[in-house]
């Protein structure tokens, strides 16, 4: 059984451009889920996606969007990266929606300069 | 508002210590807790998930405990390996979203 996986592994960027960050699920996961992780500090929700709906958003921009596709991987969308937008993002996937086991992935690591 | 967190943010201790990780949280309608494992610069690697149903859950040498009228949950190492260092975070899940919340995690040192 594969895990989640995320690409790219390592993402470096200018202020004001444009990053989209991929992942898919584990096998039989029809939920995702987006976290960013400032260095030091806990993972924050970004948003979560179930069969293709968006289905729930933390407190972050407009300019943070995603999309889910009928084979469930997923993409984050960023643009007009600030440098605050520097950080670890992390998918994770589950079962269902609700309060089930996340898996997550290994991390896209972005620095904004 | 829930808001989770995690006293120390750093911790040392000798190998074979056997040593409890205290996590709190403030809303009691929580649906479950987990505790994940983290790695520098890696993602995280799901622990122990507690249902709110439950008290304890159990895997090799770790024990989590969840006491939701006092908004806490204990993760308990029993003979620590330099292995075992690492950040340790948990996350509550209260249905408000369908996101969890998590602490700023305590990161263990094993000493040899």
């Amino acid at each position: 059984e594969t895990g989640v996986t995320q690409s790219p592994t390592h993402l470096i960027k200018t202020r004001g451009q444009q990053v989209t960050l991929r992942c898919s699920s584990q096998s039989g996961h029809n939920t995702v889920s987006w976290y960013q992780q400032a260095l030091g500090q806990g993972p924050q929700f970004i948003f979560q996606y179930y069969r293709e709906e968006e289905n729930g958003r933390g407190n972050f921009p407009p300019r943070f969007s995603g999309l889910q596709f009928p084979n469930y991987s997923s993409e984050l969308n960023v643009n007009a990266l600030e440098l605050d937008d520097s950080a670890l993002y992390l998918c994770a996937s589950s079962l269902a929606v609700g309060p089930d086991t996340q898996y997550f992935g290994p991390g896209t690591r972005l620095t904004v300069l | 508002k829930q808001e989770v967190t995690q006293i120390p943010a750093a911790l040392s201790v000798p190998e074979g210590e056997n040593l409890v990780l205290n996590c709190s949280f403030t809303d009691s309608a929580i649906y479950n807790l987990q505790w994940f494992r983290q790695d520098p610069g890696k993602g995280l690697t799901s622990l122990l998930l507690i249902q709110s149903s439950q008290r304890e859950q159990t895997s090799g040498r770790l024990n989590a405990s969840l006491d939701k009228s006092s908004g806490r949950s204990t993760l308990y190492i029993a003979a620590s390996q330099p292995g075992d260092s690492a950040t340790y975070l948990c996350a509550g899940y209260t249905g408000a979203n369908s996101k969890l919340t998590f602490g700023k995690g305590i990161t263990l040192s094993v000493r040899p």
